[in-house]
């Protein structure tokens, strides 16, 4: 069993909708990540968050905006999505500081289809 | 630039024979080196990694994989395989940028590995 939570594990939304992607972790992690997998393909990085900051933007379109309201929660907010952008959306948490190794705790993803 | 190459999009095996999915690194440090398997629609679970020290790494599921450095592979392997290990299996390292800690993956493309019953 997964200890990064994701809901929903399904989304459909049209172009014009607002959603929200949610992801928890109770590891004491304190990096997380949203990562976008298109079928058979390798996870692309999106965002990174570090003590709650944004760390990393992957040059992610304005479509997508992340938020981190406390170390155990990620949200990734959509809105005006095109329908290229329907993929599985993979929350992932890791340790961070000296000794920290690189393995990430990755949840079973939410898969996002846009009408 | 750092990156790892899975040559193999398919492979198939016998229940019960021996499995590698090849994997090779192209690191400008010493890498640190990681094993994913993903199940259908589901996320990534962590296999394995070498960070340093034995070249032979064993992880979950009875999988191990070699570290090669004169030839810049990482190999995954298994005695035996199993049908339930068919899955998509991701090699990836870590950004070699030893500053930095956070986690940062480069993933191969994948490797679709199918055991015949």
């Amino acid at each position: 069993d997964t200890e990064v939570t994701q809901t929903p594990k399904h989304l459909v939304m049209g172009m014009t909708n607002k959603k929200s992607l949610k992801c928890e972790q109770h590891m004491g992690h304190r990096a997380m990540y949203w990562y976008k997998q298109k079928a058979k393909k390798p996870p692309e990085l999106m965002f990174v968050y570090s003590y709650e900051k944004l760390s990393i933007n992957e040059s992610v379109p304005s479509r997508f905006s992340p938020e981190c309201p406390n170390s155990s929660l990620l949200n990734l907010h959509l809105h005006a999505l095109q329908p290229e952008d329907s993929a599985l959306y993979l929350c992932a948490s890791s340790q961070t500081g000296q000794g920290f190794t690189g393995e990430l705790f990755f949840g079973e993803g939410s898969r996002l289809t846009v009408l | 630039a750092q990156s790892v190459a899975q040559p193999e999009d398919q492979v198939n095996v016998a229940e019960g024979n021996p499995l590698t999915v090849k994997c090779t690194y192209s690191v400008s440090g010493n890498p640190y080196l990681f094993w994913y398997v993903q199940y259908p629609n589901r996320g990534l679970q962590f296999l394995l990694k070498y960070i340093t020290g034995d070249n032979l790494v064993k992880g979950s599921y009875g999988f191990e994989a070699e570290f090669n450095k004169s030839q810049t592979s990482f190999h995954l392997k298994k005695p035996s395989a199993l049908v339930s290990d068919s899955a998509l299996y991701f090699c990836a390292v870590r950004d070699p940028d030893r500053g930095s800690t956070l986690g940062r993956l480069y993933f191969g493309r994948g490797t679709q590995l199918t055991v015949w019953p």
